[in-house]
């Protein structure tokens, strides 16, 4: 079992579409949850950040974490054409002192007008 | 612009060639990483630099060798890659001491062909 799971997609909305993006994972020592975004030709880029369980908001994008289901998600509402890229989810633990991040393969979005 | 460059963008290189990928950030970072990123696949760490000193090295094979003069750049030098190896190389650098610290910064990445 992969410790991240991300579904590769693509996802294919409308324009205006509220957007529910996913990530699993095996490892209950993560506790620090990112998702990034990547557009065509360029590096990821930091979206959101989050620490433990409970739900961030930052303007259009919510971040939720569920440690007891292991499971993180990323809320896009009102999806515009610039949302297109692909997402990827990441997570790291304080175990051994090392945060580096486990990564999702990135799930492909296109929004279409 | 995240404050991390690299150079070139591009590569094509036969598999006999030697070349250096180059990755500089000005964000004063402590930390820096390289990563291959393939289709279809999740980041793949290759190395990490804490203070310039190598921490991690995730079973990379030799014909890649990283160099970090000091923490604002690293290198990547490339011999006798095999096809295998095109890819996207992607270099980020954080900030050591925090936990929040530990967010990355990618810079956009140099797309490698080896034919």
């Amino acid at each position: 079992q992969k410790e991240v799971e991300q579904d590769p997609g693509p996802l294919s909305v409308p324009e205006g579409a509220i957007v529910s993006l996913n990530c699993t994972y095996s490892n209950s020592a993560f506790q620090y949850f990112m998702w990034y975004r990547q557009y065509s030709r360029k590096g990821p880029e930091l979206l959101m950040y989050t620490y433990s369980s409970g739900n961030k908001e930052d303007g259009r994008f919510t971040a939720q974490v569920d440690k007891s289901s292991k499971y993180i998600s990323l809320f896009i509402r009102d999806s515009q054409p610039s949302d297109s890229a692909t997402y990827l989810c990441a997570m790291s633990s304080a175990s051994g002192g090392s945060y580096i991040p486990t990564f999702g393969r990135g799930t492909s979005l296109i929004v279409h007008p | 612009e995240t404050g991390v460059t690299q150079t070139p963008r591009h590569l094509v290189m036969g598999m006999t060639n030697k070349k250096s990928l180059k990755c500089e950030q000005h964000l004063g970072h402590n930390a820096m990483y390289w990563y291959k990123q393939s289709a279809k696949k999740p980041l793949e760490l290759m190395f990490v630099y804490n203070f310039k000193e190598q921490t991690e090295n995730n079973s990379v094979p030799s014909r890649f060798s990283p160099e970090c003069p000091n923490s604002s750049h690293l290198f990547l030098h490339l011999h006798t890659l095999q096809p295998e190896d095109s890819a996207l190389y992607l270099c980020a650098s954080s900030q050591d001491g925090t936990s929040e610290g530990k967010t990355q910064y990618f810079g956009p990445g140099t797309r490698l062909l080896v034919l």
